[in-house]
C-alpha cells in the first residue's frame, strides 16, 4: 500500500529539547511538506521540498530545521528556538505540478 | 500574495438536507486548480474534490459537487443529502505555481441528526 507514515503519533518533550518528527513516503513523489495546525485554526507551512537535498523555508519556518537526504524521508527537527512548539504536525507530499497533496496522519507534540 | 478566504468558521446543516460552504481565493494565474480537503475528528486530511481552472465543468465526486466562478474567484462545495460522517472541518486550499498549497482557515461543518 502507497502512502505517507509519520511517527510517533504523540510525542512529549522537555522545553528547551531538540525534537524529530518522522515523515516517509512510498509514493514515489519528488515534492514534499511540512505544515503546523494550532487548535481550531488552519495549516501552516514550515518548510518544503521539491527535490532531493532542497528545501526552502515556508511561512513559519523560525524555528524548525529539515534534511532531504532520500526522496523518501524528510524529517523535522523541531529545536530550542521554537517559542511555542506545542501544536498538530502534518506532513504532505505530491506528485506533478498541481496534483493533490496527500497527507499522513500527523503527529501531536506537546512540550511539557 | 495568494489568498484564500472561508468566510464562514462554522455551518450546520441537517441530516439528508444540502449545505454550501464557500471559498475565495486570489491568484494572477489563468490556469490553477483548486481542492477541497476534509479533516474528520481523527486529523486525518482526505482529499474531498478537484477543479482545474481551464476546464468550464464543474467537478462533482458523488454527493460533493463544487460552483467555480473563475471571473470571481468562487469556489464553493455543495454536499448533498448530508451525513453524520461528513461532520469535519473542511478546507479550501489553491497551490502557487511553486507547488506549495495556500489553505484557507476553514469551514467547521456540523450534522444534525
Amino acid at each position: 500500500d502507497g502512502g505517507i507514515t509519520q511517527s510517533p503519533k504523540y510525542l512529549f518533550r522537555k522545553e528547551g529539547q531538540n525534537v524529530t518528527l518522522s515523515c516517509e513516503q512510498n509514493l514515489n513523489h519528488d515534492a514534499m511538506y511540512w505544515y503546523r495546525q494550532d487548535p481550531g485554526q488552519g495549516l501552516r507551512l514550515i518548510y518544503y521540498s521539491q527535490i532531493v537535498n532542497d528545501f526552502q523555508k515556508g511561512d513559519i519556518a523560525e524555528g524548525y530545521s529539515v534534511s532531504r537526504e532520500k526522496k523518501e524521508s524528510f524529517p523535522l527537527t523541531v529545536t530550542s528556538a521554537q517559542k511555542n512548539p506545542t501544536a498538530f504536525y502534518l506532513c504532505a507530499s505530491s506528485g506533478r505540478e498541481g496534483n493533490e497533496q496527500f497527507f499522513g496522519p500527523g503527529t501531536r507534540l506537546t512540550v511539557l | 500574495a495568494q489568498t484564500v478566504t472561508q468566510s464562514q468558521p462554522e455551518m450546520s446543516v441537517q441530516e439528508a438536507e444540502t449545505v454550501t460552504l464557500s471559498c475565495t481565493y486570489d491568484t494572477s494565474e489563468s490556469d490553477y486548480y483548486l481542492f477541497w480537503y476534509k479533516q474528520p475528528p481523527s486529523r486525518q486530511m482526505i482529499l474531498v474534490i478537484r477543479q482545474e481552472a481551464y476546464k468550464q465543468q464543474n467537478a462533482t465526486e458523488n454527493r460533493f459537487s463544487v460552483n467555480f466562478q473563475k471571473a470571481a474567484k468562487s469556489f464553493s462545495l455543495k454536499i448533498s443529502d448530508s451525513q453524520l460522517g461528513d461532520a469535519a472541518m473542511y478546507f479550501c486550499a489553491h497551490p502557487p505555481p511553486v507547488q506549495n498549497f495556500v489553505f484557507g482557515p476553514g469551514t467547521r461543518l456540523s450534522v444534525l441528526p
